[in-house]
């Protein structure tokens, strides 16, 4: 399978902990999103990456997360100290770094925070 | 700016066709549609590019109306497949951060 793979594909957390998701890009692919979907709505960028470069972060985006792709290839998502508002689904998606930019989206990474 | 998708939901019969329509009140570079089905990552269907034509594959395609900065996907001949809901993500510079509508739920029945 060459797709967009996610890990893990459901995480529970107590609210106050810390979790990391990662994410496997598509192989030849360079950048690298991060989104935040919610029931009932659509997909809500958070950030993404060109190569290792994190070119853009969402004003929406508190300063507990923060992601990271320090080879140019996986990525990881972390979020610290979470709270119950931040349960969601986590989706990743990859494209080449060229336009139009064709996302292609992984499984996503269900967050549960009690 | 979330772009406004209408309808938010609509129900046909297996062969019935639909428009699903996507606008911004900003100025567009470009819109892309995906369809989700439920627990399941959005699917990506086509991209529409400022200045470009009308896509489209199979029975499923789209329009891009520059002037009315307006998306049109057109579902002809529905098949049970198609069920799912139906998103825009809209893009006003060549970036690639997609800002997202809210979606359009599609049930298509035998």
């Amino acid at each position: 399978d060459t797709g967009v793979s996610q890990d893990p594909r459901h995480k529970i957390t107590k609210r106050g902990q810390n979790v990391t998701f990662r994410c496997d890009p598509i192989s030849e692919h360079n950048r690298l999103y991060w989104y935040r979907q919610t029931l009932g709505q659509g997909p809500e960028f958070l950030t993404y990456f060109q190569n290792e470069a994190q070119l853009e972060k969402s004003r929406l985006l508190s300063d507990r997360f923060s992601a990271e792709r320090p080879k140019g290839s996986f990525s990881t998502l972390e979020i610290q100290r979470t709270e119950q508002g931040d349960s969601a689904m986590y989706l990743c998606a990859s494209s080449y770094a060229e336009g139009p930019y064709e996302q292609y989206f992984g499984p996503g990474t269900r967050l549960t925070v009690t | 700016q979330q772009p406004v998708q209408s309808p938010q939901a609509v129900i046909l019969r297996e062969g019935e066709d639909a428009v699903i329509n996507c606008s911004s009140s900003k100025a567009l570079y470009s819109v892309h549609w995906y369809r989700q089905k439920h627990g399941e990552a959005p699917v990506f269907l086509m991209i529409l590019l400022k200045g470009g034509e009308q896509k489209g594959h199979d029975k499923i395609s789209a329009s891009f109306n520059e002037k009315k900065q307006q998306s049109s996907l057109y579902l002809t001949a529905s098949q049970l497949s198609y069920s799912g809901t139906y998103f825009c993500g809209t893009e006003r510079g060549s970036q690639g951060n997609l800002i997202f509508g809210k979606g359009t739920k599609l049930s298509v029945k035998p």
